[in-house]
């Protein structure tokens, strides 16, 4: 079975759009991530989610909301989509504990705004 | 905040050569240290990790070697083979919700 899971793998959409990338996972970990990896590969972190509650906010646009009905699913929306959005966005999760664990990556969903 | 450079950006060596991939980092409370391996369109692996109290750790092929005092981790490949061409990502954390990574390494193994 898949431990880290996202939807859409593919996504290409109009500027001006708001659209949602779900994520779950099943390997009960208690924090979620979002990335984003630009096309010069760098991963950069957007968000975190432990127990529902927002760790790390890093300094992206307001147009991105991450939303965690549970502690499996960590969905991202995005606002108003612009052309620097396109990107590949990969979900994690991990176990917190003291030192940091590993953390486990989804397969990616590749945005492309138009 | 954390700081993580890696050297170089590309690698290229010979089949069965080594490979070696530096990083440093800025924050002293970093105390734990993935690496990971990310293939042509796919996610990225962990593929071995050092914590703080650990100086070197190794499996099978790859060894990570951590020096605090320098605030520098290394990750070396020996006996490379074509399949570990790919992009390696270093990453410094210090309380397991903040990840901070290194901008990658393209190795390419020639056969």
């Amino acid at each position: 079975d898949t431990a880290v899971s996202q939807t859409p793998k593919y996504l290409v959409t109009q500027m001006g759009n708001d659209k949602s990338i779900k994520c779950e996972q099943n390997l009960g970990h208690d924090t979620m991530y979002w990335y984003k990896q630009d096309s010069k590969k760098f991963l950069k972190i957007m968000f975190s989610y432990n127990n529902k509650e927002l760790i790390i906010n890093e300094t992206v646009p307001n147009r991105f909301s991450p939303k965690s009905p549970d502690k499996a699913h960590l969905n991202l929306h995005i606002n108003s989509l612009e052309l620097g959005d396109s990107a590949v966005y990969f979900c994690a999760s991990s176990h917190i504990r003291t030192g940091g664990d590993t953390q486990y990556f989804g397969p990616g969903t590749r945005l492309t705004v138009l | 905040g954390e700081n993580v450079e890696q050297h170089p950006s590309t690698l290229s060596v010979q089949e069965g050569d080594s490979a070696v991939i530096k990083c440093t980092y800025s924050d002293s409370a970093s105390n734990y240290f993935p690496w990971y391996k990310q293939e042509l369109g796919k996610r990225p692996q962990l593929i071995i990790d050092i914590r703080s109290n650990v100086g070197e750790k190794k499996d099978q092929r790859i060894a990570v070697t951590l020096n605090k005092t320098a605030k520098h981790f290394s990750l070396h490949i020996t006996e490379t083979q074509p399949e570990d061409s790919a992009v390696y990502f270093c990453a410094a954390s210090n309380t397991g919700n903040q990840f901070y990574f290194g901008t990658g390494t393209s190795l390419t193994v020639i056969p």
